[in-house]
């Protein structure tokens, strides 16, 4: 079974600029979690979508979004990009979040530099 | 509300020596506990979690942790550590069900020839 995937790997952005972030999650998993991930902060939730749904929400400010397709797919987007914003965006998928135990398996990441 | 705390953000241990990572939890509910591993470039790795019943959990590449409720503890122990252990372990734990999972800090193991 292939594991989560995220496009693109890498991406260099420009300041005030916008990016979607995309992830396809395990075959059958239907909750979809994006995390960033920075040297300062660690490890940050940003949110979770299931089915097509967002059902929790981290503590970040508007410009970051995101959306679930009717397959699991999911993309999030950043807009009016700040150099903050570089991180390493790591998405995770889950059975559903009903099924215990809940087990998040990770995609490698997107890396994102705003210059 | 769950929280995770790591002590230290750096161990070093030589090659065969024991490795000892620490996590200390805080939750209002009975937590479920994960320990995570992160090698450079990479995303993260399950490698064992405890939800409920036996309290010492086993995971992949021979680490385990001990679910400790009265110390609110669950530190991740290999006896005798490898080069390729040397990565970035993350404990992290939620609420059953998931809800409020949180990671915490980090700990970056190396491990010395």
């Amino acid at each position: 079974k292939a594991g989560v995937t995220q496009t693109p790997r890498y991406l260099i952005k420009t300041r005030g600029q916008q990016v979607t972030l995309s992830c396809s999650p395990i075959s059958g998993h239907r909750s979809v979690s994006w995390y960033q991930q920075t040297p300062g902060q660690g490890l940050q939730f940003l949110f979770e979508y299931f089915s097509e749904t967002q059902r929790n929400k981290g503590n970040f400010p508007g410009r970051f979004s995101g959306r679930q397709f009717s397959n699991s797919r999911s993309e999030m987007n950043v807009s009016t990009l700040e150099l903050g914003d570089s991180a390493l965006y790591l998405c995770a998928s889950s059975l559903d979040r009903g099924d215990s135990p809940y087990e998040q398996y990770f995609g490698p990441g997107t890396r994102l530099t705003v210059t | 509300a769950q929280s995770v705390t790591q002590l230290g953000s750096h161990v070093s241990v030589s090659e065969g020596a024991l490795v000892l990572l620490r996590c200390n939890y805080s939750s209002s509910v009975p937590p479920y506990l994960f320990w995570y591993v992160q090698y450079p470039n990479q995303g993260l790795q399950l490698l064992l979690k405890y939800t409920t019943g036996a309290t010492l959990v086993k995971g992949i590449n021979g680490f385990e942790a001990e679910f400790k409720k009265s110390e609110t503890s669950f530190h991740l122990t290999k006896p005798s550590a490898h080069m390729s252990d040397a990565a970035e372990y993350f404990c992290a734990v939620s609420g059953p069900y998931g809800q409020n999972f949180v990671f915490g800090p980090g700990t970056r193991l190396s491990v010395l020839p």
